[in-house]
């Protein structure tokens, strides 16, 4: 159980252009779903908060005109990165919790190359 | 104070030996502690995880040892696998659905 999807796993797009990333929790509803990126040898660093239904929390220094996130349902929260820039590649990854619980569980990440 | 410090960044282990990662931790508000294990080009997966209330935790060849008082947590992986080759991450949690604060990571690699 706890199985949290992504799609896609990888895409590469042109400069300029937008790229969305969905995240899914397939077996059980995500009262609440986060949004990382990590780049290489560095630890996650958590963009923002979703809960369904409300806007997203961005955390300090993250564009929250740039990453857009809408948690349409308790399964499926989107994370869109607008007019991307080769500093915008990196491993994306999103984890979701179940509510009233500490665990997050984790998706697989999503690898966005801009060129 | 919201920062959770992770020691060493990488470690090499021969197999069959005994992997210990060490984590340090400020905000006495923290109460949940987990430590995920990430490979190359995935997403972390959850390992183990303990309370403040419990000094040791084990499941299979993964202990926790927790000093509050200290405010620190390490991870003991036991008779270390060439498999268990991986970057791991502790964490700490301050109440339920909130966010995870994560350590800088350790690369393991555990040498045949």
């Amino acid at each position: 159980g706890a199985v949290v999807s992504q799609h896609p796993s990888w895409v590469i797009c042109k400069s300029g252009t937008s790229v969305k990333i969905e995240c899914r929790s397939l077996d059980f509803q995500a009262t609440t779903m986060f949004w990382y990126r990590q780049f290489p040898k560095q630890s996650l660093m958590l963009m923002a908060t979703s809960n369904e239904g409300s806007k997203a929390t961005y955390e300090q220094g993250v564009e929250k005109d740039k990453f857009l996130i809408n948690h349409a349902s308790l399964t499926l929260s989107t994370l869109t990165v607008t007019s991307a820039h080769p500093e915008d590649s990196s491993f994306y990854i999103c984890s979701a919790e179940t509510g009233g619980s500490y665990e997050q569980y984790f998706g697989p990440g999503t690898r966005l190359t801009v060129t | 104070q919201q920062q959770v410090k992770q020691s060493p960044q990488s470690l090499i282990v021969q197999k069959g030996g005994i992997s210990i990662i060490n984590c340090a931790y400020e905000n006495t508000a923290f109460d949940y502690f987990p430590w995920y294990q990430q490979f190359p080009g995935k997403g972390p997966a959850l390992l183990i995880a303990i309370r403040p209330d419990v000094s040791e935790k084990k499941e299979g060849r993964f202990t926790i040892s927790f000093n509050k008082s200290a405010k620190q947590f390490s991870l003991h992986i036991m008779d270390s696998q060439p498999g268990d080759s991986a970057t791991y991450f502790c964490a700490a949690v301050y109440n339920q659905g909130g966010k995870l604060i994560f350590g800088q990571g350790t690369e393991l690699s555990v040498k045949p």
